[in-house]
């Protein structure tokens, strides 16, 4: 069965930095597309960030553009999000997803708690 | 961006019910629709992919139709255990945007 297991997360004061991963435990990983959904308390979902199998290509949400950087090492099956400047509406449950955005995100991990707050 | 519009924003159904979720987009995007499921604190789940494929493992009573920019899902007799949010999410284009959610109560 594939396992995504986020972590990184955590309270950080606004202008401040955190860097997410997303473990996956399966044999597939280096084939396959990863992105970056979050979810603010109590919203719906927001689709964050995504790179393409090689690392190749990378795309962001204009809301995270310039500040969030999504990579991947593909010798270690993890994905990362790189958070800088980080506002209050940054605070959310960030979720990493497998697969292509076409084809569904079949593969969800548990989430990781971003708060941002003084 | 496509706008995704949900309706309705929530609504309540019996046990055995037959449940319709509508999910517009404010620009064609062929078959690039996906629905999901979200119970609270879970992470998503994938129903369906591509209008109307569906997913290994969920139950048949789950179906969904459209193309360009009209879609829905549909539980055929809702049960217990389909409490829950669903989102509609596109994926003909980035950002991939997901609709506001239908949030769906057993009575």
């Amino acid at each position: 069965e594939v396992y995504l297991l986020e972590s990184g997360g955590g309270l950080v004061q606004p202008g401040g930095s955190l860097r997410l991963s997303c473990e996956d435990s399966s044999v597939t990983f280096s084939v396959n597309t990863m992105s970056w959904v979050r979810q603010a308390p109590g919203k719906g979902l927001e689709w964050v960030s995504g790179i393409t199998d090689g690392g190749g290509g990378t795309y962001y949400a204009d809301s995270v553009k310039g500040r969030f950087t999504i990579s991947r090492d593909n010798s270690k099956s993890t994905l990362y999000l790189q958070l800088n400047s980080l506002r209050a509406e940054d605070t959310a449950v960030y979720y990493c997803a497998k697969g292509a955005s076409k084809n569904g995100y079949k593969s969800w991990g548990q989430g990781t708690l971003v708060t941002v707050s003084s | 961006d496509i706008q995704m519009t949900q309706s309705p924003s929530s609504l309540s159904a019996s046990v055995g019910d037959r449940v319709t979720i509508t999910c517009r987009a404010s620009q064609s995007i062929s078959s690039y629709l996906n629905w999901y499921q979200q119970k609270p604190g879970k992470a998503p789940e994938l129903l369906i992919y591509t209008a109307s494929t569906l997913q290994s493992g969920v139950p048949s009573r789950f179906s969904g139709r459209g193309s360009g920019t009209d879609f829905t899902l549909t539980i055929s007799s809702l049960q217990p255990e389909d409490s829950a949010t669903y989102y509609c999410q596109q994926s003909q284009k980035i950002p991939i945007t997901f609709g506001q959610g239908t949030r769906l109560e057993i009575k």
